[in-house]
């Protein structure tokens, strides 16, 4: 069984701090990752993804991969109450026909910024 | 990014009845998903959906229950089946674009069961 696990949280930080939220996955065959951010009554919003190890930046968002500890995360840098939400780290699964590759959701972590 | 619709957004249905979800897409795509989000749950993959093949299912979900239509290369259906209050969920399309497996989600229809 191919799994995603995060700490659900919540993880509280003070505006303007870093938030981290980190993401562990099992199958060593994937190559893609996601970062999904959701706000209570939306629909999943894709803010990152990375293939390769290392970091990835993007305005306040810098994403890390690290394929030999099948871990991933997320920092939000000068973090905003605006970024309080749900985050979903997803693991593409590549299957044996393109019918079967997909994503797999770990449950996320909700980020609480406080003012 | 595409622009992904849902319709209806919203709905109460009774037990035993069925609905039929749209989901459409402005430009042509090859993979479509319809996920569902039961309150306060991660999304969990109902079926992959692609023109001119069958749909692929998940474990746990079956094509009499779930029936899935993809005529086009921007449009596709979900129909939930003889429903109970179990598939009071939000139900999700999303679509594949990008060189390396990137989905983006249309808004959710949200389903209730009476």
């Amino acid at each position: 069984q191919k799994e995603v696990e995060q700490n659900s949280g919540p993880l509280s930080v003070p505006e303007g701090a870093i938030a981290s939220l980190n993401c562990t996955y099992s199958d060593r065959g994937s190559q893609s990752f996601f970062w999904y951010r959701q706000y209570s009554g939306k629909s999943p919003e894709l803010i990152m993804f990375i293939y390769s190890n290392g970091d990835k930046e993007d305005g306040r968002f810098t994403a890390q991969l690290n394929k030999a500890s099948q871990y991933v995360s997320l920092l939000i840098r000068d973090s905003q109450p605006s970024d309080s939400a749900t985050y979903l780290c997803a693991v593409n699964i590549v299957g044996a026909t393109s019918n079967t590759d997909k994503l797999i959701f770990g449950t996320g972590t909700r980020l609480q910024v406080f003012p | 990014s595409a622009v992904i619709s849902q319709k209806p957004s919203r709905d109460i249905c009774q037990r035993g009845t069925s609905l039929t979800i749209q989901c459409q897409v402005d430009s042509q795509v090859t993979m479509m998903f319809w996920y569902r989000q039961q309150p306060g749950q991660s999304l969990t993959l109902i079926a992959t959906a692609n023109q001119g093949s069958e749909a692929t299912y998940e474990s746990g979900f079956v094509i009499d229950k779930f029936p899935i239509s993809r005529p086009n290369l921007t449009f596709s259906t979900l129909t939930v089946s003889n429903m109970s209050p179990e598939d009071s969920s939000i139900y999700l399309c999303s679509v594949e674009e990008g060189s390396g497996y990137e989905q983006y989600f249309g808004p959710g229809t949200r389903l209730t069961v009476t």
